[in-house]
């Protein structure tokens, strides 16, 4: 089945520092979805990318279908970013279920 | 506009009860999805809706779960009779297919199973 793999597993930033987020997927997809995973369990939308980049703020994101990867840049990092940050994707001819990766768990410390 | 809305946000049960979980999707929206989330398997599809209609519930663990969407703003899973290895976070989503179905989920509910 369709494999999601997240690096890394976890992140501990300095507040103000720079980071990226990687997500490798084994098939080709329809849609990639980032999502962060706040303190009280919500999961926010980041980004819809199923290729290309995107900016909204402080964060970044480029999805490279052809070589099946997506990155998440976090930029001057503030400690609301801790959390879990997942990224999602769905499969090409397989319906419209998103597959989730295991995450990558940030934490900003001040 | 009312993200998805999920009811209740906190399920505390004793094993073999029955429990309800409830969803309203966000209006106009025509697919619905129910996940769940656990440290030992992550965030895995249950089932999905497309206009109230059932599309995939390969991901029901077993008969003791079912769902169903009787109108475009509501739908529901049951576990009867509850297991304590059903805690878990439950998640509804919903999208659009004319939105290219970007996904968007609830606050989700909080089920203990005693």
């Amino acid at each position: 089945g369709i494999q999601v793999e997240q690096s890394p597993p976890d992140l501990i930033l300095q507040e103000g520092a720079n980071s990226t987020l990687r997500c490798n997927f084994s098939d080709s997809v329809n849609n990639l979805q980032w999502f962060h995973q706040n303190p009280w369990g919500q999961l926010i939308n980041l980004f819809y990318i199923p290729s290309g980049t995107k900016q909204n703020g402080r964060l970044s994101a480029t999805t490279v279908a052809t070589e099946r990867y997506s990155l998440l840049y976090i930029s001057s990092s503030q400690t609301t970013d801790s959390g879990v940050y997942f990224c999602a994707v769905e499969l090409e001819n397989s319906g419209y279920a998103l597959n989730f990766g295991k995450g990558t768990s940030l934490l900003v410390t001040p | 506009d009312a993200g998805v809305i999920q009811s209740p946000r906190h399920e505390v049960t004793e094993m073999g009860q029955e429990v309800t979980l409830r969803c309203k999707p966000i209006s106009g929206h025509d697919y619905l999805f129910w996940y769940r989330q656990t440290m030992m398997r992550g965030l895995e599809l249950l089932i999905y809706f497309n206009n109230n209609v059932p599309i995939d519930d390969s991901g029901m663990p077993e008969d003791r779960f079912s769902a169903k969407m009787p109108n475009a703003s509501f739908s529901t899973l049951k576990i009867q009779p509850s297991e304590p290895r059903d805690s878990a976070v439950y998640f509804c989503a919903s999208s659009l297919e004319d939105t290219y179905n970007e996904q968007f989920f609830g606050p989700g509910t909080r089920l203990t199973v005693l």
